[in-house]
């Protein structure tokens, strides 16, 4: 089972500030996805195969990464993207998930 | 527009039974895979396995086999999820969720509370 560690758990970030979410794989996956869930709602798919964004997803957003090492970034945080941002592998089953980074806005 | 909609928050006591529904519409059901994903209050998300949509053939993580039972309705476009022998670690919200390894649309969630 390919394990993912997101770093930080949880942060805060200024308005306009730019923010790094950071997930490492414990094998080698070919890309990454990552979700945001809001507290009490579903998550959705934020973005897809490493670096592509969801429909609806501003462009702030960006992914990147290869190998065991991949990461999301905001360009400059706003008050809506405060959430739980999750990554989760599809290289190989069992599909497993990032324990989380809970980001908040100061 | 793509939906999947759960059944109702579930209150049940342990060692009883409960069933999961998810109804699908907007797209072919067959189509695309289901899969079930786990979140206990407070906690991450944690995959359980998929059922192919076309087939009928489940897979279960490895932390889910026994107990848990995943099925279809195709001619409901519905996917289910049956929970045996409940345990109070069984508390939590249930996503059901389509894709195939990127999982790009969830159903609400189903709450269940195993308490005596």
């Amino acid at each position: 089972e390919i394990v993912l560690t997101q770093s930080p758990t949880t942060m805060a970030a200024s308005p306009g500030e730019k923010v790094t979410l950071t997930c490492r794989a414990s094998s080698s996956v070919s890309y990454m996805h990552w979700y945001q869930q809001r507290s009490g709602a579903s998550p959705k798919l934020w973005i897809y195969g490493t670096s592509k964004l969801a429909s609806g997803v501003p462009n702030r957003f960006s992914g990147s990464g290869s190998g065991t090492s991949y990461s999301l970034t905001i360009n400059s945080m706003e008050t809506e993207d405060a959430a739980t941002y999750y990554c989760q592998q599809g290289s190989s089953y069992p599909l497993t998930f990032g324990s989380g980074t809970k980001l908040e806005i100061k | 527009q793509i939906q999947l909609v759960q059944s109702g928050p579930e209150l049940k006591k342990p060692g009883e039974s409960v069933k999961i529904s998810c109804k699908a519409s907007g797209y072919t059901f067959t189509d695309y895979a289901m899969h079930w994903v786990k979140q206990a209050p407070g906690k991450g998300l944690k995959w359980m396995g998929w059922i192919n949509s076309y087939t009928g053939k489940p897979t279960d993580a490895d932390d889910f086999k026994g107990r848990f039972v995943f099925s279809l309705e195709a001619s409901a476009s519905s996917a289910n999820l049956q929970i045996s022998n409940l345990k109070n670690e069984d508390t939590a919200t249930y996503f059901c969720a389509r894709g195939v390894v990127a999982l790009g649309y969830w159903g609400q969630g189903t709450l269940v509370t195993v308490s005596s």
